[in-house]
């Protein structure tokens, strides 16, 4: 079974920092471009990045909340993507997705960060 | 950045109704548009990618067209695990954009 599955949420105080895992299964994970999407509470979705694969150069692409503060990185041997979050600010507060290629086929059930003191 | 809009933000509609959504883009995207569907609580689903295609697995009442600009999601037949919130999604340039959602209700 295709499957993504995130972890590492929690609640972190304004300016802290964390890592964010999607672990995946089903699917040969180093071929795949993958993406983090959030989701604010009640609000729509909203794209963060992107990393491609080794094979097509593993660059990083991010929107413009996420540049400077945020990196993706994968890890191919574990089948698993990251995403490691700085300087964090409230509006930073949402659900974290990751999501397979470009056109998001796949996705997984989401881990919420709460930034709050 | 391409902005995404969709009419209508919400709709009230009936099981057996047929439901179209529309979705504009501000500037031309090709036929790289995706539709999504998501339920309370619950990751978002892939449904339609390049405009047109169905994902595997989704039932052939969701239908997609459009290319460029102006995009359409058709429910043929609303049944009652339809009741959700649609987005469409350009991947055509970065960043990546979505609409603002339709939530299709009871």
């Amino acid at each position: 079974e295709v499957q993504l599955v995130e972890s590492g949420g929690g609640l972190v105080k304004p300016g802290g920092s964390l890592r964010l895992s999607c672990a995946a299964s089903g699917f040969i994970f180093s071929d795949a471009w993958m993406n983090w999407v959030r989701q604010a509470p009640g609000k729509g979705l909203e794209w963060v990045g992107r990393i491609r694969s080794n094979s097509d150069g593993g660059t990083t692409d991010y929107a413009a909340p996420a540049k400077g503060r945020f990196t993706i990185s994968r890890d191919d041997s574990k089948n698993t993507l990251y995403l490691q979050m700085n300087s964090l600010k409230s509006e930073d507060t949402a659900m974290y997705y990751c999501a397979r290629r470009n056109g998001f086929d796949i996705w997984g059930q989401g881990t919420m960060v709460t930034v709050s003191s | 950045d391409i902005q995404m809009t969709q009419s209508p933000s919400s709709l009230s509609a009936s099981v057996g109704d047929r439901v179209t959504i529309t979705c504009r883009a501000s500037q031309g995207v090709s036929n790289h548009l995706a539709w999504f569907q998501q339920k309370p609580g619950k990751a978002p689903k892939s449904l339609i990618y390049a405009a047109s295609s169905l994902q595997s697995g989704v039932p052939s009442k969701f239908s997609g067209s459009g290319y460029g600009t102006d995009f359409t999601l058709i429910i043929s037949s609303l049944q009652p695990e339809d009741f959700a919130t649609y987005y469409c999604q350009q991947y055509n340039s970065d960043p990546l954009t979505f609409g603002g959602g339709t939530k299709v209700e009871i």
